[in-house]
């Protein structure tokens, strides 16, 4: 069965600092998607990023990127520049199988 | 406010008892998901529907239905409650089928509590 850790409850960071957030996961699938999803206080869920297994290429979006290491079942994400409006929770999410198995989250502070 | 909204707020009920959930989705959102949210197992994805048909199914227990009307509101019936269903039950939206690759809209949640 899959499953994902994410062993950060809580994170702060200072604003304009580099901050990252790590998740393991575990599947015996070889071909999946993984995510991070933010959860701000209005209660959306935004996809921030997403990876496709087979790519050894790390994703990046902005000032959102991942470290993608598939044999360590570990896919981190890293925010430089940290703005206010990142504080949110955040949520890493393995997608296999059509299947999508959420983290417990980190809560992320920025400090001004 | 997202533009999703979930009754009722808050249900008290007992075991071996069934209630029903009402989610309306936001205005033009064809997509809706349920998810339960608990202390102890997190944020777990329960099912979507797409424009009144199924379209993922999660950890969801048998005991547990849902359907997605003409108009688009959707309803998730939890029957033969255990001790253990008590969680935040929360609806999202979103407007298209690309399952969890776009941003889901949540609704306030509701509260279940089992006793």
């Amino acid at each position: 069965a899959q499953t994902v850790t994410q062993s950060q409850p809580e994170m702060s960071v200072q604003e304009a600092e580099t901050v990252t957030l790590s998740c393991t996961y575990d599947t015996s699938e070889s071909d999946y998607y993984l995510f991070w999803y933010k959860q701000p206080p209005s209660r959306q869920m935004i996809l921030v990023i997403r990876q496709e297994a087979y790519k050894q290429q790390n994703a990046t979006e902005n000032r959102f990127s991942v470290n993608f290491q598939k044999a360590a079942k570990s896919f981190s994400l890293k925010i430089s520049d940290s703005q206010l409006g990142d504080a949110a929770m955040y949520f890493c999410a393995p997608f296999v199988n059509d299947k999508i198995i959420f983290g417990k989250g980190t809560r992320l502070h920025i400090l001004p | 406010d997202s533009g999703v909204t979930q009754t009722p707020k808050h249900l008290i009920t007992a075991t071996g008892q069934r209630v029903t959930l009402r989610c309306s989705p936001r205005s033009g959102d064809l997509s809706v998901y349920w998810y339960q949210q608990s202390l102890d197992q997190g944020l777990q994805f329960l099912i979507q529907y797409y424009n009144g048909e199924e379209r993922a199914k999660g950890n969801i227990l048998e005991r547990f239905s849902a359907q997605q009307f003409p108009d688009l509101h959707s309803e998730l019936n939890l029957s033969s409650l255990e001790l253990g269903d008590s969680a935040l039950y929360f609806c999202a939206s979103s407007p298209g089928t690309s399952a969890f690759q776009e941003t889901q809209y949540f609704g306030p949640g509701t509260r279940l509590l089992v006793l």
